[in-house]
């Protein structure tokens, strides 16, 4: 099963860039990493997937290694309300997910 | 608007008295998902259904059923619910399973 890895906790200060860092050694080659987020108590927000290549949106962008062992998510200048838990998670087989505990990333003012 | 709907948002029930959380989505979606939140353990998924009449076991998916017999809802059943199934529980859908999936706002259920 395609799991992932995070860091428990980050800060980032306001203005400044959040790197949030995520491994996962064991996916197969046609499994897409996608990042997720949650603001308190509510539902899960998508924020940006990609498979090999680096992606970038609105949101953020997704940096993903060559041998696609891990991962990384920018948001390029963090405010306050970007504080929220970060999910990394990659579709296991037979199209489940697994969202693991996810980085509690705090902002700091 | 397209949102996922989820009824009821808070439920205090007791040990053993079946009860329906409901799940609608309104955006034609194939994917539909049960997940349940606690805390320590992140989002866990339940079961999942790929399509009408398709469904599958996630994580955890004991004493929980589901069923899928129109494309927009996909309720969870609680046969006989438990304490250790106090918990807070979303439902999200997708077009396919590998798009991005939408989650609805969550129910917050005590079993006593």
């Amino acid at each position: 099963d395609a799991k992932t890895t995070q860091p428990p906790s980050m800060d980032c200060a306001e203005g400044r860039a959040a790197n949030l860092p995520c491994n996962h050694s064991t996916i197969s080659g046609n499994e897409y990493v996608y990042w997720y987020r949650q603001i308190h108590s509510q539902g899960p927000q998508y924020i940006i997937h990609g498979l090999k290549n680096n992606e970038t949106n609105e949101m953020a962008s997704l940096i993903i290694t060559e041998d696609r062992k891990s991962s990384t998510l920018i948001l390029p200048h963090a405010t306050l309300r970007d504080t929220a838990v970060y999910y990394c998670i990659v579709i296991g087989p037979g199209n489940q997910f697994y969202f693991g505990t996810g980085t509690s990333l705090t902002v700091i003012p | 608007e397209a949102q996922v709907t989820q009824n009821p948002r808070y439920l205090i029930t007791v040990t053993g008295k079946k009860l329906t959380v409901t799940c609608s989505q309104n955006m034609n979606h194939e994917y539909m998902s049960w997940y349940r939140q606690d805390p320590g353990l992140g989002l866990r998924q339940i079961y999942y259904s790929m399509n009408v009449e398709v469904t599958d076991k996630g994580d955890v998916p004991e004493g929980y059923k589901v069923s899928r017999k129109e494309k927009r809802n996909f309720p969870l059943i609680l046969e006989s619910p438990s304490p250790n199934q106090t918990s807070l529980y979303f439902c999200a859908s997708s077009l396919y399973s590998f798009n991005e999936q939408f989650f609805g706002p969550g129910t917050r259920l005590t079993v006593l």
